[in-house]
């Protein structure tokens, strides 16, 4: 089946800790997105990639690291700079950047 | 900076009827929109698009309605069934970079 995987599904990290939540896509698509969701809120950008080994800022990339060294991967690391990390954290992908985005299934982290 | 809104953060409807959540756009410019479903706890679900060059366009159960003189944007749902209980999002693709997405509709349906 082609998707987008994300992984874990549920994440619990201590303040302080960097944590790095996994992305990943068999779809040959070549951008690919990381957004932020609170809740009851919309979507907002974190990163995203248009093609490997490059990624813009999005809205909010403060306290956010990315790479991109495969077209199939866009693992995100959330630091210990980011002061309010407990959210739902969403990938998606696009085969360019105007056309439509699949999102994955989301991690959930949670700062203790 | 510009965004995508919605009108209505929650809409409840019974079983059968006829569903309309709306959406609101600032940018001219956009020419690309999205409707997203998301179920708690998962990712949004594609529904449907249209391009700035259409007014309608139809899927199974949906239709998507765009109005560019207003910037107005809907998702009209058929025969509502339990199933399409979820939080609906509006998006637009301004610069063909990433979406801008509105706050959400939440859709009851009650049976």
């Amino acid at each position: 089946d082609g998707g987008i995987t994300q992984s874990p599904k549920y994440l619990f990290r201590k303040e302080g800790q960097n944590v790095t939540l996994s992305c990943e896509q068999n779809l040959n698509h070549d951008a690919m997105y990381w957004y932020r969701q609170d809740p009851g809120q919309g979507l907002r950008l974190i990163y995203y990639s248009q093609i490997v080994n490059d990624f813009q800022k999005g809205d909010i990339a403060e306290g956010y690291s990315v790479s991109r060294e495969k077209k199939e991967s866009f693992p995100l690391t959330v630091t210990s700079a980011q002061k309010n990390p407990t959210a739902f954290y969403l990938c998606a992908s696009s085969t360019q950047g105007k056309d439509t985005q699949y999102f994955g299934p989301g991690t959930r982290l949670t700062v203790l | 900076g510009e965004s995508v809104g919605l009108h209505l953060p929650t809409l409840s409807v019974q079983e059968g009827d006829n569903s309309i959540i709306n959406c609101a756009y600032s940018n001219s410019a956009s020419d690309y929109f999205i409707w997203y479903k998301q179920e708690s706890g998962k990712g949004p679900q594609f529904i449907i698009d249209i391009r700035s060059n259409m007014d309608k366009r139809q899927g199974q159960r949906v239709t998507v309605l765009l109005n560019k003189t207003v910037k107005h944007l809907s998702l009209q749902i058929a025969a509502t069934q339990p199933g399409d209980s979820a939080v609906y999002f509006c998006a637009e693709n301004q610069a063909g970079t990433a979406l801008i997405f509105g706050k959400g509709t939440t859709l009851s349906v009650s049976s």
